[in-house]
């Protein structure tokens, strides 16, 4: 079985500031690996993914993920920080001994508060 | 279009109506789920359709029977709702078989209100 632990349910930050969220996963085979963004109201948007290759991932609005094997990790950073980063992120984990579907295994989220 | 497309964004009914959530999708995909996000706990998969047929009912209670009359199209029929089942209740697609990482694509949500 697989599971995700999303380390700090709020982090806050100040404009300008660097974003760490972290993501711990395990799973019992090599895993794909997801962070979502949702803002207020609004459904799951996907930031970035890992799947195979190169293990520093980028993804959309300056954010950044690095699979790390070892350390069973796959933390979220952004350089600086914007207001418009504000926002509920999840980490996300799946496995690929699935048929045709893949289940994701969401984290219970980190709420992003960035401060002016 | 929008790749997902949920209707109605909000809905508040009470305990005896009966209504339904629309989930459409315009991204050619095989599969379909719906998700439930409520206040402070992890999201809760619901159903999985492939290919129109259900192949995951994660102990849903009856009140809520889902329909998907075709790969494009999932339904989530409400009965006899509780006040509990109040959330935000999500769609999502993705590709079937060999071309799924996992990865879903997700709708706006419907906000479900039960009084």
């Amino acid at each position: 079985a697989q599971s995700v632990t999303q380390l700090g349910s709020h982090v806050s930050v100040s404009e300008g500031a660097l974003v760490l969220l972290r993501c711990n996963y395990s799973s019992s085979v090599p895993p794909y690996l997801f962070w979502y963004v949702q803002y207020p109201n609004q459904g799951l948007q996907l930031l970035l993914k890992y799947t195979t290759g190169a293990t520093l991932v980028k993804g959309i609005n300056g954010f950044e993920a690095e699979f790390k094997k070892s350390e069973t990790s796959f933390h979220l950073t952004k350089p600086s920080a914007h207001m418009s980063d504000a926002a509920e992120y999840f980490c996300a984990v799946s496995d690929r001994s699935g048929g045709s579907n893949y289940k994701l295994t969401f984290g219970k989220g980190t709420l992003l508060t960035v401060n002016p | 279009e929008t790749g997902v497309t949920q209707t109605p964004r909000h809905l508040v009914m009470g305990m005896t109506n009966k209504k339904s959530l629309k989930c459409e999708q315009h991204l050619g995909h095989n599969a379909m789920y719906w998700y439930k996000q409520s206040a402070k706990k992890p999201l809760e998969l619901m159903f999985v359709y492939n290919f129109k047929e259900q192949t995951e009912n994660n102990s849903v209670p009856s009140r809520f029977s889902p329909e998907c009359p075709n790969s494009s199209h999932l339904f989530l029929h409400l009965h006899t709702l509780q006040p509990e089942d109040s959330a935000l209740y999500l769609c999502a697609s993705s590709p079937a078989g060999t071309t799924n990482t996992g990865e879903l694509f997700f709708g706006e949500g419907s906000r479900l209100t039960v009084l």
